[in-house]
């Protein structure tokens, strides 16, 4: 079974600073997808980025990039240039290929003007 | 796009009826969908995979009977919270797979029930 580790409960950061929030899972497969997901106040789930295990090169998306060490299987996303939107629970999430989400506890980050 | 709908997006029951709740997928068609409870600052918890035209497969400790599943078309899913009970009471989210998609899920807005 796989599981996925958040280390850090809660996180703050000021406006327009950049945060790093980790991410740690156990898996024995080779092929995988690793996800960010961000929950905001209102509840709904937002895809913030996603990211193949085959792929070597780590994603990035506007503000939100990812550093994967596939041999440590860590998976922490950065959010350069913090915006008082960003405010919102973080989940980490692993998925095999073809298969369901495993999520990880979350990390709440607030973000202070 | 890939909008995922919740109907309602809350209720409030009495003790021992029936509660029903919708997740469609309004933009695409998803053969997979999937249904989690989310309790008060925790993490999503899966209840049960959802593929369209057969059973649902539920996770270990999720009761079948209490909480039927029915995935009748490429769009639509439902759950049915039977004899509700106070304990039930949580925020139930669904999300969808495109079709012929094998990776991202995308999630619909929440529904919060409370059991009287």
């Amino acid at each position: 079974a796989q599981t996925v580790t958040q280390s850090q409960p809660e996180m703050s950061v000021q406006e327009a600073e950049t945060v790093t929030l980790s991410c740690t899972y156990d898996t024995s497969e080779n092929n995988y997808y690793l996800f960010w997901y961000k929950q905001p106040p209102s509840r709904q789930m937002i895809l913030v980025i996603r990211q193949e295990a085959y792929k070597q090169q780590n994603a990035t998306e506007n503000r939100f990039s990812v550093n994967f060490q596939k041999a440590a299987k860590s998976f922490s996303l950065k959010i350069s240039d913090s915006q008082l939107g960003d405010t919102a629970m973080y989940f980490c999430a692993f998925m095999r290929r073809g298969n369901m989400l495993t999520f990880g506890g979350g990390t709440r980050l607030m973000v202070k003007p | 796009g890939a909008v995922v709908s919740q109907h309602p997006s809350w209720v409030i029951c009495k003790s021992g009826t029936s509660v029903k709740i919708e997740c469609r997928s309004l933009d695409f068609q998803a053969t997979t969908m999937f249904w989690y409870r989310q309790f008060p600052k925790q993490s999503l918890m899966l209840m049960a995979t959802s593929n369209e035209g057969s059973k649902a497969t539920y996770e270990q400790g999720v009761e079948k009977d209490k909480f039927l599943i029915n995935h009748a078309s490429l769009t639509l899913s439902t759950l049915t919270v039977t004899s509700a009970h106070p304990e039930d009471s949580s925020f139930y989210i669904c999300s969808a797979k495109r079709l012929m998609s094998t990776d991202t899920q995308y999630f619909g807005p929440g529904t919060r029930l409370t059991v009287l």
